[in-house]
């Protein structure tokens, strides 16, 4: 069964730091390109970031280029997203989803974890 | 950016009634290449993750009812729930992956009448 398992989220102070990780289980995490999705309360999803399965391929949503970096380690089964310089409009439940294959082309979400909350505030 | 709009915002249908969601994207998710139309819809419930229904405009994922269907090529695209039930009660987006950025539409919340 196809599992992914979001950890990492809490309350940090607006410029501050967070790092998100994702437990990929269930499936050979090398062969699939990840991303983070991500959803402020009550409002709609956002893509955030893309990478591919060796990490070589990395994408991201203007609105967190140069504060967010998005890497992996097929090694552990794990997707991280390292977030810097944080500000309230980041505040969302953060989302790993899955691509149902190795591709450098966006493609749709075929599993979801069920996320974790962070939250942006003083 | 692809700029997605679904309509309406809400919709209120009695059981075992059709309910339609339409999806219009600010330029076409066609590749011509393929053929292929790069528009997927979801499905999330309260409190939990979104769940893949339709991918390709039109081909339903493994284990989706079949009272689930997706129509449309271009700009203009249609989900459509045959006979609603009441665990169909949810929020449903569309989605193009014609290019990056991946876009969202805002959003259809579906309730029962």
């Amino acid at each position: 069964e196809v599992q992914l398992v979001e950890s990492g989220g809490g309350l940090v102070q607006p410029g501050g730091s967070l790092r998100l990780s994702c437990a990929a289980s269930g499936f050979t995490f090398s062969d699939y390109s990840v991303n983070w999705v991500r959803q402020a309360p009550g409002k709609g999803l956002e893509w955030v970031s893309y990478i591919n399965g060796v990490g070589g391929i990395i994408y991201y949503a203007d609105s967190v280029k140069g504060r967010f970096t998005i890497s992996r380690d097929n090694a552990k089964n794990s997707l991280y997203l390292q977030m810097n310089s944080l500000r309230a409009e980041d505040t969302a439940v953060y989302y790993c989803a899955r691509y149902p294959a190795l591709t450098v082309l966006p493609r749709y979400f075929d599993y979801w974890g069920q996320g974790t909350l962070v939250t942006v505030s003083s | 950016d692809i700029v997605m709009t679904q309509s309406p915002d809400s919709l209120s249908v009695s059981l075992g009634e059709r309910a339609t969601i339409n999806c219009k994207s600010s330029q076409s998710v066609l590749h011509s290449s393929s053929n292929k139309n790069y528009l997927a819809w979801y499905l999330q419930k309260p409190g939990q993750p979104p769940k893949l229904l339709i991918y390709w405009a039109s081909t339903r994922e493994s284990g989706v009812p079949d009272r689930f269907s997706g129509s449309g090529s271009g700009t203009d695209f249609t989900l459509t729930i045959s006979s609603l039930q009441a665990e169909d009660v949810a929020v449903y987006y569309c989605q193009q992956y014609y290019s990056f950025p991946q876009t969202f539409g805002q959003g259809t919340k579906v309730e029962i009448k």
